[in-house]
């Protein structure tokens, strides 16, 4: 069975800090993908990025970062120079056959100006 | 283009009593999912549709819940009867297989909160 394991509950910092959020999964299908999602205090899932098992490539979207490491099954996720409007909670999702997401359990951020 | 619809946006019942959920999906996705988010939780499926056939139901509590999308296109989700536990925010998302990349997003609703007093 999958699982997806984001092991900070809570992270506070101070605006224009960095944050790197931590996901690492158990799976043991070869092909699968993996997603980030913000879910802000209104409440809504935002899509941010997928991810498939057989790309390792890094990527940078704006202020956001995504490192996936395979070796270690995590794909991480920064935030550089946070605003308080990135203050939302992040969770960490997978799917393999069938398109059934597991979440983590999410990482509450929380950006002080 | 319009988002995945959901309706109401709050609840509040008391136990044992019925409510039901409606989801809108965004114009042109086969696939249809509810999903149950405890507070402090990540969210869990609870049923999918593809079409309007119900691709996995496993961790629906069947007794108490059931759901449905006749025509393929937006959907229902009841509770019957509700009990505190069913305290939560229901999600319903939707998604589509892109047939050139073969990448398939869920996009979700901004979702239901119900709370059973």
């Amino acid at each position: 069975a999958q699982k997806v394991t984001q092991a900070q509950t809570e992270i506070s910092v101070v605006e224009k800090e960095d944050v790197t959020l931590d996901c690492v999964y158990e799976t043991r299908d070869t092909t699968y993908y993996l997603f980030w999602y913000k879910q802000p205090p209104s409440g809504e899932l935002v899509f941010l990025i997928r991810r498939n098992s057989f790309d390792e490539q890094n990527e940078i979207s704006g202020r956001y970062s995504w490192n996936f490491q395979k070796s270690t099954s995590s794909f991480n996720f920064t935030i550089t120079a946070s605003q308080v409007v990135d203050s939302a909670v992040y969770f960490c999702a997978f799917t393999a056959a069938g398109n059934k997401l597991t979440f983590g359990g999410g990482t509450r951020v929380l950006v002080k100006p | 283009e319009a988002g995945v619809a959901q309706s109401p946006r709050y609840k509040i019942i008391e136990k044992r009593q019925s409510v039901a959920f409606w989801c809108n999906p965004i114009s042109g996705h086969a696939t249809l999912y509810w999903y149950q988010q405890i507070l402090g939780q990540g969210p869990k499926l609870l049923i999918q549709f593809q079409n309007n056939g119900v691709v996995d139901d496993s961790q629906l509590p069947k007794d108490r819940f059931s759901a449905e999308r006749l025509k393929g296109v937006d959907s229902t989700l009841k509770i019957q009867p509700a009990k505190l536990e069913d305290s939560a925010v229901y999600l319903c998302a939707s998604s589509y297989r892109d047939r050139v990349q073969g990448r398939e997003t869920q996009y979700f609703g901004p979702g239901t909160r119900l709370l059973v007093l």
